[in-house]
């Protein structure tokens, strides 16, 4: 089965760029949806963006200007940067496979990854 | 943008039912995914495509869909389904992206 661990630095200062990493593990990346997913202390869900067929992506269009997801497919992972970051993009970062329905466009996140904090502070 | 509302928290006794409920515009032509997260976890999928359980998620675990409102109930409350439960859908305006509603506390009395 399909498990996902994310690695990064916890602490990156402000108008820094913030630099994640997803390692799976139990299947490709190449095969499936894959989506970022974070939540700030104490508070709820905020879906980022996501990547599929190596290369092409959505993003929320809160966080478009700022964010890139990759993949490396020689090493099985989906990488997440946000520049410029704030307080405001402390948070716990999830990765997550998205199970995406293109024909009605739904779709949910199942397995998460156990998720990084990152705090951003000078 | 779309907004998902749900109740802050939600009280039950063991052995009692529980319902978390998800408001939405026009929720009723929306698949409806549910999750629950314990402190210090991540979350899980209980419920996909409003009513369907993944394997490994017991039978107490149902979901349903009624006008402007989706609710997840819980059977038989154990103390072990205290967490933050979030309901999520896409939002299928121009911003087309995936949004989850603010999360509601089931505390097990």
């Amino acid at each position: 089965q399909v498990q996902l661990q994310e690695s990064g630095p916890g602490l990156v200062k402000p108008s820094e760029t913030l630099s994640l990493t997803c390692t799976v593990s139990g299947g490709s990346v190449s095969s499936y949806y894959w989506s970022w997913i974070r939540q700030p202390p104490g508070k709820g869900l905020e879906w980022i963006g996501y990547i599929y067929d190596s290369g092409s992506t959505n993003y929320n269009p809160s966080l478009k200007s700022r964010v890139t997801i990759s993949e490396d497919t020689s090493k099985n992972e989906v990488s997440l940067k946000v520049r410029s970051v704030t307080a405001g993009d402390t948070a716990v970062y999830y990765c997550a496979r998205h199970h995406f329905i293109a024909a009605t466009g739904t779709g949910w996140f199942d397995p998460w990854g156990q998720g990084t904090l990152v705090t951003v502070s000078s | 943008s779309y907004v998902l509302t749900q109740p802050p928290s939600v009280s039950v006794a063991p052995g009692k039912t529980a319902r978390v409920t998800c408001g939405g515009t026009n929720i009723g032509i929306k698949s409806v995914h549910w999750y629950q997260q314990k402190p210090g976890q991540a979350p899980i999928l209980v419920i996909y495509y409003d009513s369907d359980r993944p394997s490994g998620i017991p039978e107490r675990f149902s979901g349903s869909k009624s006008g402007n409102t989706a609710t997840l109930t819980i059977s038989r409350v154990e103390a072990g389904d205290e967490a933050d439960y979030y309901c999520q859908v896409w939002d299928a305006s121009s911003d087309r992206h995936w949004v989850f509603g603010g999360g509601t506390k089931l505390t097990v009395l």
